[in-house]
């Protein structure tokens, strides 16, 4: 099983609906939780942080967290074509028990919002 | 400046011969990583540097890989002897104090690296 897993899409939503964006990990242990944006040729940027159990949101984008099934995923409310991009879901890597600094990138999942 | 630079931003080189690449972290970041991304994968940890501490270099997967960082800040990529599979995308980020899972990685544009 690998650390952190996503389906890697395409998902394709039309434009104003809502897209959702899944992430599971396997270290029962991990706190905290990123989501990163990424468009073609670029590089990745933060667009949510999450270490709380439940919903964070912030703008149009609201990141859920249950850590009993271990599970975080992204949803993007309106979605717009600029939206349009690979959402990479990150994990602090852990050993022993203690978080380090580096992270964890799933495969990330392709978005396409169609007008 | 105001984000993390890279350079060069693309390099072509052949089989078999050695590469650097430059990372020049936001002022004042104490830690910095240097990640890879294959087409169509996922980022791949390499190597962080988090201060005066040794740097953790378990990512890198191979004794021709190795990085340095000079004064706590411009880190430098060494890829010794070049193969294809070593075509990717090199990213180096930065973070304020490399407080693990706190902190927002900022990512510099990458060095799109193509192994002839």
């Amino acid at each position: 099983q690998k650390e952190v897993e996503q389906n890697s899409g395409p998902l394709s939503v039309p434009e104003g609906a809502i897209a959702s964006l899944n992430c599971t990990y396997s270290d029962r242990g991990s706190q905290s939780f990123f989501w990163y944006r990424q468009y073609s040729g670029k590089s990745p940027e933060l667009i949510m942080f999450i270490y709380s159990n439940g919903d964070k949101e912030d703008g149009r984008f609201t990141a859920q967290l249950n850590k009993a099934s271990q599970y975080v995923s992204l949803l993007i409310r309106d979605s717009q074509p600029s939206d349009s991009a690979t959402y990479l879901c990150a994990v602090p890597f852990r050993a022993g028990g203690t978080s380090y600094g580096k992270l964890t990138f799933g495969q990330g999942t392709i978005l396409t919002v169609h007008p | 400046g105001a984000g993390v630079s890279q350079s060069p931003s693309n390099k072509v080189t052949e089989k078999g011969k050695d590469v650097e690449l430059r990372c020049d972290p936001i002022s004042g970041h104490t830690a910095l990583y240097w990640y890879r991304q294959s087409l169509g994968q996922g980022l791949e940890f390499l190597i962080y540097f988090q201060g005066n501490s040794a740097p953790d270099k378990s990512g890198l997967p191979s004794d021709r890989f190795s990085a340095e960082r000079t004064g706590g800040s411009v880190s430098t990529l060494t890829i010794q002897r070049t193969q294809q599979e070593d075509s990717a995308v090199y990213l180096c980020a930065s973070s304020p104090r490399g407080l693990a899972g706190k902190e927002t990685q900022y990512f510099g544009p990458g060095t799109r690296l193509l192994v002839l």
